[in-house]
């Protein structure tokens, strides 16, 4: 079973430009989740997903950062313009309604000069 | 006070020691417990489930304390491979579940 996809893996920009990140999630999860980690500290949940809708976006800087999955399946998260402390690891993760086990992908590792 | 609290550690233990794990959450409507293993510039992967009456996956035993409100996570015999951060996750259902992931406790296993 092919697990959560996404890219780029690694991004580099200077501060005030724009960037974007894909997730493919697992086939069949209709959660979708995006976090952004910061090196020494937990993920901390930008967006939820269910489906097409969204759950919780509490902790979304919304004047820089918007997210969309408008099919329910595939999603992105796009930050513009880009902060010196929006470096971190973007990851994406999916489950099962319902579910607390989440898969998550590999990570967008995002630096900001 | 922060959602979800965890010792950040480093825990250096010998290998074959046994080590314990703590994590506090504030929320009193919290209803479900993870612990999930991170390696270094990996993705977060789930450990287990923690259910009421504890339970355990060979080495490792996790317990939920309500009244307290806190969740452990004990490791026997530690390996070299348990290395690792282990972080702790608290859902509040209701209304679409509000995931909070504590900081994380860096485990290192040494010979």
């Amino acid at each position: 079973e092919a697990g959560v996809a996404q890219s780029p893996r690694y991004k580099i920009i200077e501060k005030r430009q724009s960037v974007a990140f894909w997730c493919n999630p697992i086939s069949g999860h209709a959660t979708l989740y995006w976090y952004q980690q910061i090196l020494g500290q937990g993920p901390k949940l930008l967006i939820q997903f269910q489906n097409n809708g969204v759950v919780d976006d509490s902790q979304l800087p919304k004047d820089r950062f918007s997210a969309e999955r408008l099919k329910g399946v595939d999603s992105t998260l796009k930050i513009q313009p880009a902060k010196l402390e929006d470096s971190a690891v973007y990851l994406c993760a999916s489950s099962l309604v319902g579910s607390g086990t989440q898969y998550f992908g590999p990570g967008t590792r995002l630096t900001v000069l | 006070r922060k959602e979800v609290e965890q010792d950040p550690g480093p825990f250096n233990v010998p290998e074959g020691a046994t080590v314990a794990f703590n994590c506090t959450y504030s929320n009193s409507a919290s209803q479900s417990f993870f612990w999930y293993r991170q390696d270094c510039r990996k993705e977060p992967k789930l450990l287990m489930s923690v259910y009421s009456s504890g339970n355990e996956d060979g080495r490792f035993t996790a317990q939920l304390n309500r009244a307290s409100q806190y969740i452990s996570l004990l490791i026997r015999d530690s390996k070299l491979s348990d290395s690792a951060t282990y972080l702790c996750v608290v859902i509040v259902t209701g209304g679409g579940n509000k995931l909070t992931f504590g900081t994380g406790t860096q485990l290192k296993v040494e010979l």
